[in-house]
């Protein structure tokens, strides 16, 4: 199993529904999970960061951990065409680096 | 807080020169960046750990002869892609943390065209 998996989608929502993405992750990660959006031809911009079970709220978005089913998600309520973009989930691999290992990405289109 | 710089945004070189990428972060040290690479509708993949005043750290396959890293201050990491050929060409991004629970800060990314 690789350290963080996605499914790479496209994931097709009407706008104003809510986009559901999911990832898994190893053992082999340390416990603190990060969801990043990047739109095409840019670097990655952080949206949450979430460490413990439970959920967790920014605005539209909602970060949700599972660590005895090692997964965590990201719902985006009222989705907007603005919101088409890959989300990447990535979790820092343990050890002493901490270095930073990204799932494939999910590629969400909005549907006007 | 927390910005990272990266430069150039893109560069144009000729097969067999060298490139060099500067990351810098603005507004805090870092004692470690990362290096990393992504081709077309692929997710980013980690070539390496930039450790300040030492060796860099290299992930598996990627040749450490190829891409050399260079982290002489603590604010300042340098990917020099030497003897580049076409198959190099991509979007190089660096990053940095300023604190591992604040997340990862990514510079703006440079695109390597090679010709």
């Amino acid at each position: 199993q690789k350290e963080v998996e996605q499914n790479s989608g496209p994931l097709s929502v009407p706008e104003g529904a809510i986009a559901s993405l999911n990832c898994t992750y190893s053992d082999r990660v340390s416990q603190s999970f990060f969801w990043y959006r990047q739109y095409s031809g840019k670097s990655p911009e952080l949206i949450m960061s979430i460490y413990s079970n439970g959920d967790k709220e920014d605005g539209r978005f909602t970060a949700q951990l599972n660590k005895a089913s090692q997964y965590v998600s990201l719902l985006i309520r009222d989705s907007q065409p603005s919101d088409s973009a890959t989300y990447l989930c990535a979790a820092p691999y343990g050890g002493a680096t901490n270095k930073l290992i990204f799932g494939t990405g999910t590629l969400l289109a909005v549907q006007p | 807080g927390a910005v990272v710089s990266q430069h150039p945004s893109w560069v144009i070189c000729k097969s067999g020169t060298s490139v060099k990428i500067e990351c810098r972060s603005l507004d805090f040290q870092a004692t470690t960046m990362f290096w990393y690479r992504q081709f077309p509708k692929q997710s980013l993949m980690l070539m390496a750990t930039s450790n300040e005043g030492s060796k860099a750290t290299y992930e598996q396959g990627v040749e450490k002869d190829k891409f050399l890293i260079n982290h002489a201050s603590l604010t300042l990491s340098t990917l020099t892609v030497t003897s580049a050929h076409p198959e190099d060409s991509s979007f190089y991004i660096c990053s940095a943390s300023y604190r591992v629970d604040y997340g990862y800060t990514f510079g703006s990314g440079t695109r390597l065209t090679v010709v």
